[in-house]
C-alpha cells in the first residue's frame, strides 16, 4: 500500500495568514493526489483533485502543487471558516490511502 | 439537492454483524461508483470498499475483507453488511460518491452513522 504522510500533524495561524500543508507518498503517484477539509463533527469535503485542480465551488484561496511524491496545499488569506483538519488522499492505486490529517487552529 | 443518508448504525458486541444503508438522491445513482470510507474515534480516513456503477465490481481494504460485503440496490441505496464485528471497526461510516478526475476520489460525502463494537 501507498503510505501518505503529512506534514505538520497540527499548526497554529491567524486570520490573514498564508498555510501551507506537505503531503508525501511512499512513491511516485504523478498528480494522482487530492485533498478534503474536514470541520468538526462534519464529513469530508473534497477540495482539489489532480494535486492543482479547484474543485467546483471551492475558493480560489485554496491552491494545490506537487507531482511525483511531494505535494503541497496551500491557504492564502486565511478565513475563519478555514481552521479545520486536512486531508491528502492519493488516487494512484487500490487502496487509496489518506494521510493522517494537519489540524489547522486559530492562534 | 445532492445528498447521502446513512443509516444502521449502532451498538454490537465483538464478533456481531451489522447493516448499514446510505440512501441517494438528486443525482443518477445508477451511473457512479460508490464507496464506504470510516474513521475511528479521534482518527484519520480509512476507504474500506468500493462497488462499481453497476454492481458487478467490489473491492475491499484488506481489514474488512471476507468480513464486509457491499451491494447496491436499483432503488438508489448503497448497503455494507458487516459481520465477525472486532473493536477496532468501531469508527463512523461515511458512504461516498466516487468521481474519476485522476483516479478514485470522493466528491459526495453522506454525515455518517456511528458503529460501536463493544460488550
Amino acid at each position: 500500500d501507498i503510505q501518505m504522510t503529512q506534514s505538520p500533524s497540527s499548526l497554529s495561524a491567524s486570520v490573514g495568514d498564508r498555510v501551507t500543508i506537505i503531503c508525501r507518498a511512499s512513491q511516485s503517484i504523478s498528480n494522482y493526489l487530492n485533498w478534503y477539509q474536514q470541520k468538526a463533527g462534519k464529513a469530508p469535503n473534497l477540495l482539489i483533485y489532480g494535486a492543482s485542480s479547484l474543485q467546483s465551488g471551492v475558493p480560489s484561496r485554496f491552491s494545490g502543487s506537487g507531482s511525483g511524491t511531494d505535494f503541497t496545499l496551500t491557504i492564502s488569506n486565511l478565513q475563519p471558516e478555514d481552521f479545520a483538519t486536512y486531508y491528502c488522499q492519493q488516487s494512484y492505486n487500490t487502496p487509496e490511502t489518506f494521510g493522517q490529517g494537519t489540524k489547522v487552529e486559530i492562534k | 439537492e445532492v445528498r447521502l443518508v446513512e443509516s444502521g448504525g449502532g451498538l454490537v458486541q465483538p464478533g456481531g454483524s451489522l447493516r448499514l444503508s446510505c440512501a441517494a438522491s438528486g443525482f443518477t445513482f445508477s451511473i457512479y461508483a460508490m464507496s464506504w470510507v470510516r474513521q475511528a474515534p479521534g482518527k484519520g480516513l480509512e476507504w474500506v470498499s468500493t462497488i462499481s456503477s453497476g454492481g458487478g465490481a467490489t473491492y475491499y481494504a484488506d481489514s474488512v475483507k471476507g468480513r464486509f460485503t457491499i451491494s447496491r440496490d436499483k432503488k438508489n441505496t448503497l448497503y455494507l453488511q458487516m459481520s465477525s464485528l472486532r473493536a477496532e471497526d468501531t469508527a463512523v461510516y461515511y458512504c461516498a460518491k466516487d468521481v474519476y478526475y485522476y483516479g478514485r476520489s470522493f466528491d459526495i460525502w453522506g454525515q455518517g452513522t456511528m458503529v460501536t463494537v463493544s460488550s
